[in-house]
Parts: C-alpha cells; sequence; structure tokens
C-alpha cells in the first residue's frame, strides 16, 4: 500500500524561484492537507481540501497555492520563493469519518537560499 | 480557537522504564478527537494511539496508554517498558467533532531520549 506520496523529498530553491511539491493518494480519501513544520515547532495547516474541486486557507496559507482537480493529487505551488518558506512539508489525506486518523506523507525538505 | 499545549520540550527515560507526556487543550465543545502522534528522525508521522472524547475509558494501544481527563482536559502519554525505538519527537493533536473538515491543531511535541 502507497499511502500518501510527496515528490520531491528534498529540494533546494533560490529566492523568488517557483515550484510545485506534489501529493497524490491511493485510499480514495477526500480531505487532504499541507502542513509545514519549521524546527522545532509542530505541524501548521497551510491548505486543506474536502473533496476535489474545493479547497480552503489554513493557518500559514501566505505565499501557497494549492488545486485539487482529482480525489487522488492535492498539489502544493510556491510562486516566490522566499527564505522564510524553509521548511518540512507534510501533506496528510483521511476519510471523511472524524475518528479516522489522517495519513502522512514522508515530507519534503525544502531549502531557499 | 482550540489550543494545544505540551508543556515539555524534551523527556528522558531508561530503557524498560515508565515515562509519561504531558497534554493539555483548551476547548469550549463537548466533542472532539485526541491523538498522539510519533516522529523519529526518519521524519514520518505515525499514529501511535487515539481518544474520542465521548469515550470514558482510556484507550490502550500495546505499550502506550492514555490518561484522559476530560474535566481538567488534559491527555498525557504513558510509554511502558520502553524501547529505544521510542526514541522520538512525539506530538499531541486535537480534531473537532463539529466541524467538517477534520483539520487537526498540534501541540509543539515534546522529544523523547531513551537511555540504554
Amino acid at each position: 500500500n502507497a499511502g500518501v506520496t510527496q515528490t520531491p523529498k528534498f529540494r533546494i530553491l533560490k529566492i523568488g524561484q517557483s515550484m510545485t511539491l506534489q501529493c497524490t493518494q491511493d485510499m480514495n480519501h477526500n480531505y487532504m492537507y499541507w502542513y509545514r513544520q519549521d524546527p522545532g515547532m509542530g505541524l501548521k495547516l497551510i491548505y486543506y481540501s474536502v473533496g476535489a474541486g474545493i479547497t480552503d486557507k489554513g493557518e500559514v496559507p501566505n505565499g501557497y497555492n494549492v488545486s485539487r482537480s482529482t480525489t487522488e493529487d492535492f498539489p502544493l505551488r510556491l510562486e516566490l520563493a522566499a527564505p522564510s518558506q524553509t521548511s518540512v512539508y507534510f501533506c496528510a489525506s483521511s476519510s471523511d469519518l472524524g475518528n479516522q486518523p489522517q495519513h502522512f506523507g514522508d515530507g519534503t525538505r525544502l531549502s531557499i537560499l | 480557537a482550540q489550543t494545544v499545549t505540551q508543556s515539555q520540550p524534551e523527556m528522558s527515560v531508561q530503557e524498560a522504564e515508565t515515562v509519561t507526556l504531558s497534554c493539555t487543550y483548551d476547548t469550549s465543545e463537548s466533542d472532539y478527537y485526541l491523538f498522539w502522534y510519533k516522529q523519529p528522525p526518519s521524519r514520518q508521522m505515525i499514529l501511535v494511539i487515539r481518544q474520542e472524547a465521548y469515550k470514558q475509558q482510556n484507550a490502550t494501544e500495546n505499550r502506550f496508554s492514555v490518561n484522559f481527563q476530560k474535566a481538567a482536559k488534559s491527555f498525557s502519554l504513558k510509554i511502558s517498558d520502553s524501547q529505544l525505538g521510542d526514541a522520538a519527537m512525539y506530538f499531541c493533536a486535537y480534531r473537532s467533532a463539529a466541524k467538517t473538515t477534520n483539520k487537526l491543531i498540534f501541540g509543539t511535541g515534546t522529544l523523547l531520549a531513551v537511555q540504554p
């Protein structure tokens, strides 16, 4: 079972560059999430989606964009990379059932230099 | 807004001993879910245990158990017979049962070291 797959695992960007972090899940989950984890901190929600075509902002959405054209995929776009976006990014998914946990990908370590 | 607080940035335990990690939360809701996630150096987020607020019985999963005190808004994790593989960052998380988004609110984590 693949679960939640994130690519790439590591990336270094220059300030002002753009990139897309890919996330796909094979569990047919409606709910998907993007988090960032800064050193020594917990995870903060960037964006989330409750189904294909529906996205909404989380706690820290500035500087990011998302789309959800299919149930499986939920890419995160950084348009103009800034040093403050250096972080580890996690994608997660969950079913509609409230007591079900979120399943996480392995994370993407992104450095902006 | 709900908040989750983990007041112990770091903890240490001897192998085979028992350790308890603290978590408190603030909410005005009566129905919610609580989770403990483990993050080893590999960076994966692994579910350790979950608790439904409407259940009075504390959840257990093998060597892991919780002490859920709803009135005190406390949700501590007890690890018995600690093993070297338990060394990791542990996150407590809250999720409302009322909202349809299933968003998690995380604490800042407790780094657990296991001494041989």
